[in-house]
């Protein structure tokens, strides 16, 4: 059973738009969650990672947030550029130790037109 | 920042054909994984280790053994290769399995 859904599946936007992207978990218990950028046929980069309850957090253009009580993450991507298209994938560590295992979701795949 | 390789990047083998996929990781991490990712599907584990001679059975193991040799080497092996292990291979590595780092990928296509 998937445990990691992400939404929209895919999603076009234009040059200098911005963009959200969904992630919903059932995962239990949830330690931490973070999202990764992955460019077509290359390996995954770590965006930004949230922790806390309600967290959120920057990284340039990228902004998430996180609602532990409702199990849902978003990743705000703000005048997004050509480079931005990728698949974005969320994944969720259900310990914060090598213990734990990483349950990841399928990916938004985001391209960015002129 | 942790440096993972996979070799080779691109595979080709037939129905039966046996495959080593190798990574190897420069930063002394002690935990190695390798995951295959399939369209629709989130990256799935196969399997991992903490150490070098220790093996761990991830969530997808049918099909698939794998060796750490060493620190810095873990090695996917499929001795009687199948369609459905079609896919692009993954290796990542950490210290504590808190952030993982991962390799570009090794693209394989059994025929």
């Amino acid at each position: 059973k998937t445990q990691v859904e992400q939404s929209p599946q895919s999603l076009v936007v234009r040059q200098g738009e911005n963009c959200v992207l969904q992630c919903n978990y059932s995962v239990t218990p949830d330690n931490h969650l973070r999202w990764f950028k992955q460019d077509t046929g290359k390996g995954l980069v770590s965006l930004t990672v949230l922790v806390h309850e309600n967290d959120k957090t920057s990284n340039g253009r990228y902004s998430a947030t996180l609602d532990k009580d409702a199990k849902h993450s978003t990743l705000h991507i703000t005048a997004t550029l050509l480079d931005d298209t990728a698949t974005y994938i969320c994944v969720v560590g259900d310990r914060g130790s090598a213990l734990g295992r990483l349950h990841f979701g399928a990916g938004t795949q985001l391209i960015v037109i002129p | 920042e942790a440096a993972v390789t996979q070799s080779p990047r691109n595979k080709v083998t037939v129905t039966g054909g046996n495959v080593t996929l190798s990574c190897r990781q420069t930063n002394s991490h002690n935990y190695m994984y390798w995951y295959r990712q399939d369209t629709g599907h989130g990256l799935r584990l196969i399997h991992y280790s903490y150490g070098a001679g220790n093996l761990q059975i991830g969530d997808v193991p049918d099909g698939y053994k794998a060796t750490r040799t060493t620190q810095e080497d873990f090695f996917l092996l499929l001795e009687l290769a199948s369609p459905s292990q079609t896919s692009l291979y993954f290796c990542a590595s950490s210290v504590q399995g808190y952030e993982q780092y991962f390799g570009p990928g090794t693209r394989l296509t059994v025929l």
